[in-house]
């Protein structure tokens, strides 16, 4: 069936380096996707946002890629700090406001 | 964006019982979300809940069992019936229009003994 998931579960990086997180789709009608932050204890927190007719969108230290043609979305983080320690989650809006999201992955930022 | 908040943020049941889930939003909103997060899992949509009109559930939820009110277009209830172990999990509201990020409540830390 169709899903959104994420390529790797937890990701470890030293404090100062760049982060990418990876997220693939199999619905080629999804034309909205959002990357979300979630702190323990929290609820998801809106990051940034891409819609379909858009292959790159940047925001305060995070920039979002969409490749169609692989069904392939990528969050990146620059510059990764200790209070970017959260789990990501990826979302597929569908055109109904049917939202879906992906397994999630546990970013970890060593010191 | 809205701000949305839960009641209670957190709590312990008996097995049997049922508890209610209160989602309040400080502006007027159309589509209001309920969502189901097992413990480190994502999150699963359970209801779509628009004031005036019966909830919508998804696949393998039931109203039987997840009761959703909304008298306005500020709030929301769920409530989880009959609670079993299985039910142990975070319960989330959301808020969002169509093509536009939902924004989310901290949510609702359930457990059953």
């Amino acid at each position: 069936g169709e899903s959104v998931g994420l390529h790797l579960p937890t990701l470890s990086v030293q404090e100062g380096d760049n982060s990418i997180i990876n997220c693939a789709y199999s619905n080629s009608a999804s034309d909205y996707f959002i990357w979300y932050k979630q702190e323990s204890g929290k609820g998801p927190q809106f990051i940034i946002d891409i819609r379909s007719n858009m292959d790159k969108r940047q925001g305060q230290r995070v920039t979002v890629l969409l490749n169609k043609t692989v069904k392939h979305l990528s969050l990146q983080i620059a510059a990764t700090q200790p209070g970017d320690s959260a789990v990501y989650f990826c979302a597929e809006n569908k055109v109904n406001n049917d939202m879906r999201f992906g397994a999630g992955t546990r970013l970890t930022v060593k010191p | 964006s809205a701000v949305i908040s839960q009641k209670p943020s957190r709590d312990i049941c008996q097995r049997g019982t049922s508890l209610t889930i209160q989602c309040q939003v400080d502006s007027q909103v159309t589509m209001m979300f309920w969502y189901r997060q097992q413990p480190g899992q994502s999150l699963t949509l359970i209801a779509t809940a628009n004031q005036g009109s019966e909830a919508t559930y998804e696949s393998g939820f039931v109203i039987d069992k997840f009761p959703i009110s909304r008298p306005n277009l500020t709030f929301s209830t769920l409530t989880v019936s009959n609670m079993s172990p299985e039910d142990s999990s975070i319960y989330l509201c959301s808020v969002g229009q169509g093509g536009e990020p939902q924004h989310f409540g901290d949510g609702t830390r359930l457990s059953i003994l």
